[in-house]
């Protein structure tokens, strides 16, 4: 069976400053990972994906995340925040050759002006 | 290139009611998922359709749920003799191809259902 945790509900974080929201998954076999962000009143967007090779991903708006197989975590990160990053993240984990993603809770990030 | 659409964006039901949700994947696009994300939890994936044909259900509820996404219109979720724990936000992916998590999923603004 697969989990994910998102550690971290909230994260207020102040403007141009770095940030980082913490996944952890758990999972028997191969992975796949992925970071979705929400705004208000809008559907989930894909900000990236690690399917294999390097395990540095890069997406879109800045955002970056790192896959450590050793420690089972794939963490998004940004070097400075801009207000329009205020939204909810969450982290998802789906098997390799699956239809379907696991979630996390959820992390509802803050930059605050 | 319109995205995923769902409808109604919120919708109110009484106890026994039956709620009907509607979602139209993006253009081309002939997969189909559907996800329930109760409050303060995340997004559970519930049955995988693509057309005319129930894929993945392994994540519905056994009674009062069911799916469909005809040859012709939109993904139908439909919930008989809705409970008050059925209140929760009901969201719709598509993806174009084969469907496989390498394959991106396209999420719809989600219906959020409100029972009374």
């Amino acid at each position: 069976a697969q989990s994910v945790t998102q550690l971290d509900s909230q994260v207020p974080v102040f403007e141009e400053a770095p940030v980082e929201l913490r996944c952890n998954y758990s999972s028997s076999v191969s992975v796949y990972l992925f970071w979705y962000v929400q705004y208000p009143n809008q559907g989930l967007q894909l900000l990236l994906k690690y399917l294999s090779g390097s395990t540095l991903v890069k997406g879109i708006n800045g955002f970056e995340a790192e896959f450590n197989k050793s420690q089972t975590s794939f963490h998004l990160r940004k070097p400075s925040v801009h207000i329009s990053d205020t939204a909810e993240y969450f982290c998802a984990v789906s098997e390799t050759g699956a239809n379907n993603l696991f979630f996390g809770t959820g992390t509802r990030l803050t930059v605050i002006p | 290139n319109a995205g995923v659409m769902q409808n109604p964006r919120h919708l109110v039901r009484r106890r026994g009611q039956e709620a009907r949700l509607r979602c139209s994947p993006m253009k081309g696009h002939s997969h189909v998922y559907w996800y329930r994300q109760l409050p303060e939890e995340g997004l559970k994936f519930m049955v995988y359709l693509q057309k005319e044909n129930i894929i993945d259900e392994s994540g519905m509820p056994k009674e009062r749920f069911s799916a469909e996404f005809p040859k012709e219109g939109p993904s139908i979720l439909r919930i008989q003799q809705v409970v008050r724990g059925d209140s929760a936000a009901y969201f719709c992916a598509s993806s174009p191809r084969q469907g496989t998590s390498e394959e991106t999923q396209y999420f719809g603004p989600g219906t959020r259902l409100l029972v009374l």
